[in-house]
C-alpha cells in the first residue's frame, strides 16, 4: 500500500504569490515523522522542514511552512512569496518508527515539480 | 555542518564492468547511511540501508550481489555495481543520519550511464 500519496504531479505558481504543495500519508504507527525535500535540477536533495507527529505546532522554517492535519492524515507544504529559484521537484516523505530510533528508513512520495513563472 | 559528499558525480562505463561509488560524512560521524536510487523524473527508491561494521539491510528486489555495500567507518560507505549493464544506468544517491536528529542528509549523487 502506498504510504505517501502527492496528487500534484504538477504545479504552477506567480512569482511573489503563496502555493501550496499536497501530501497526505498512511501509517498505523503513532510515532513518525514527516519531512519536505526539495530536488533541483541539479540533483541534490535539499531537505526543507519537518514535523513529528507529537509536535503541538505546525512546522515552519523561513518561506516554508508545513500544514499538518493528523486527523486527516495530510501535511502539505506551504511556500509564500514563491521565487523563480523555488521551481524544482519537491518531495514528501515519511519515517516510521520511535522517535529515539533516528536513522531509520524514508519513504517518498511521488513528488510534484514546481514553476514558479515571472 | 552535515555536509554528505558523494564521488565520482558522474561515470560512464561499459557493460560488464564494476563501478565504485564513494559517500562521505564530512562533518559528522554516520550512525546510518542509505542508498537510492532514482530513474529520470521519478521518486527515490531505497536500495539499501547500512551501519558502521555490520552488513547493509537491502529492499526487497535489490540484488545483493550485484550491488556491493560497505561501510567501512563511521563518514564512508561505498555501492559498488559489479557487472554494470545499461539497464543499471541512473541517479544514485546516498543519505547519512546521526543520533537524535530527525533528517537525512543528501549526497549530491552520482549519475552513472553504462554503455
Amino acid at each position: 500500500a502506498q504510504k505517501i500519496t502527492q496528487t500534484q504531479p504538477g504545479m504552477f505558481v506567480q512569482e511573489k504569490e503563496a502555493v501550496t504543495l499536497d501530501c497526505t500519508y498512511d501509517t498505523s504507527d503513532p510515532s513518525y515523522g514527516l519531512f519536505w525535500y526539495k530536488q533541483p535540477s541539479s540533483g541534490e536533495m535539499i531537505f526543507l522542514i519537518y514535523q513529528g507527529s507529537y509536535d503541538q505546532q505546525n512546522a515552519t522554517e523561513g518561506r516554508y511552512s508545513l500544514n499538518f492535519q493528523k486527523a486527516r492524515k495530510s501535511a502539505n507544504l506551504v511556500i509564500s512569496a514563491s521565487q523563480l529559484g523555488d521551481s524544482a521537484m519537491y518531495f514528501c516523505a515519511m519515517r516510521e518508527k520511535a522517535p529515539r530510533e533516528y536513522g531509520n528508513k524514508l519513504v517518498f512520495g511521488a513528488g510534484t515539480i514546481l514553476r514558479v513563472k515571472s | 555542518g552535515a555536509v554528505v559528499s558523494q564521488h565520482p558525480s558522474w561515470v560512464i562505463c561499459k557493460s560488464g564492468t564494476s563501478v565504485k561509488i564513494e559517500c562521505r560524512s564530512l562533518d559528522f560521524q554516520a550512525t546510518t547511511m542509505f542508498w537510492y536510487r532514482q530513474f529520470p523524473k521519478q521518486s527515490l527508491m531505497l536500495m539499501a540501508t547500512s551501519n558502521e561494521g555490520s552488513k547493509a539491510t537491502y529492499e526487497q528486489g535489490v540484488e545483493k550481489d550485484k550491488f556491493l555495500i560497505n561501510h567501512a567507518s563511521l563518514t564512508l560507505s561505498t555501492l559498488t555495481v559489479t557487472s554494470a549493464h545499461p539497464e543499471d544506468s541512473s541517479f544514485y544517491i546516498c543519505s547519512a543520519s546521526r543520533d537524535r536528529v530527525p533528517e537525512q542528509y543528501f549526497g549530491p549523487g552520482t549519475r552513472l550511464t553504462v554503455t
